[in-house]
């Protein structure tokens, strides 16, 4: 079965620079949902678009910002990198309907070193 | 606002020995109630989810989790611990404003180590 896919699943960049995470929902998944888990940490959540519409917005720095696309894929760009944005990126999506409550489907993660 | 606490962040057992991991929840309203599990570098795979119908919910691995209103818990359980086990364990509750807002909030993980 499909699965999320993120990309790239590695990343390193320098202090300042910028940064564009992808996330590739489940085929006919129309929500998305952006996670951050810093080393040691639980995941806490970023931002979340439902067809296409930022749905809900958490713990994200001004410096980042994402979108969803017609084709329901997403990105998250970061800007003005920081250390403490070194962290791994997780992606989830939901199906449409009822289920969209009790499903999310979590990708392998984007992990991004800052140095 | 809906959040989980996980009780132990780390817990050590034998293998073959019973693995209980707990967590409390706080919620205004019936919560949907999530067990995750993640092994090292690696992303978040649903052991079992609680969404208001058995109280006793079965998930993957032998893992199961009791739904207790009354104790506001939502343990997870094994009877046998086998090495493979060894992961963080995350606990988890669905947003419940409605609408598209289902984010979910973690609890900080408990850490299981098995030993031989």
């Amino acid at each position: 079965a499909a699965g999320v896919i993120q990309s790239p699943r590695h990343l390193i960049k320098e202090k300042r620079e910028t940064a564009t995470l992808k996330c590739y929902p489940i085929p006919r998944h129309d929500t998305v949902y952006w996670y951050q888990q810093g080393p040691g940490q639980d995941p806490q959540f970023l931002i979340s678009f439902y067809e296409k519409m930022q749905s809900d917005k958490g713990s994200i720095p001004d410096r980042f910002s994402a979108q969803q696309f017609s084709d329901y894929h997403s990105e998250l760009n970061m800007s003005s990198l920081e250390l403490g944005d070194s962290a791994l990126y997780f992606c989830a999506s939901s199906p449409p309907g009822l289920a969209r409550r009790d499903t999310q489907y979590f990708g392998p993660g984007t992990r991004l070193t800052v140095l | 606002a809906q959040s989980v606490t996980q009780l132990g962040s780390h817990v050590s057992v034998s293998e073959g020995a019973l693995v209980l991991l707990r967590c409390n929840y706080s919620s205004s309203v019936p919560p949907y109630l999530f067990w995750y599990v993640q092994y090292p570098n690696q992303g978040l795979q649903l052991l079992l989810k609680y969404t208001s119908a058995a109280t006793l919910v079965k998930g993957i691995n032998g893992f199961e989790a009791e739904f207790k209103k009354s104790e506001t818990s939502f343990h997870l359980t094994k009877p046998s611990a086998h090495m493979s086990d060894a992961a963080e364990y995350f606990c988890a509750v669905s947003d419940d404003s409605g609408g598209s807002n289902y984010k979910l909030t973690f609890g900080k993980g408990t850490l299981l180590t098995v030993n031989p």
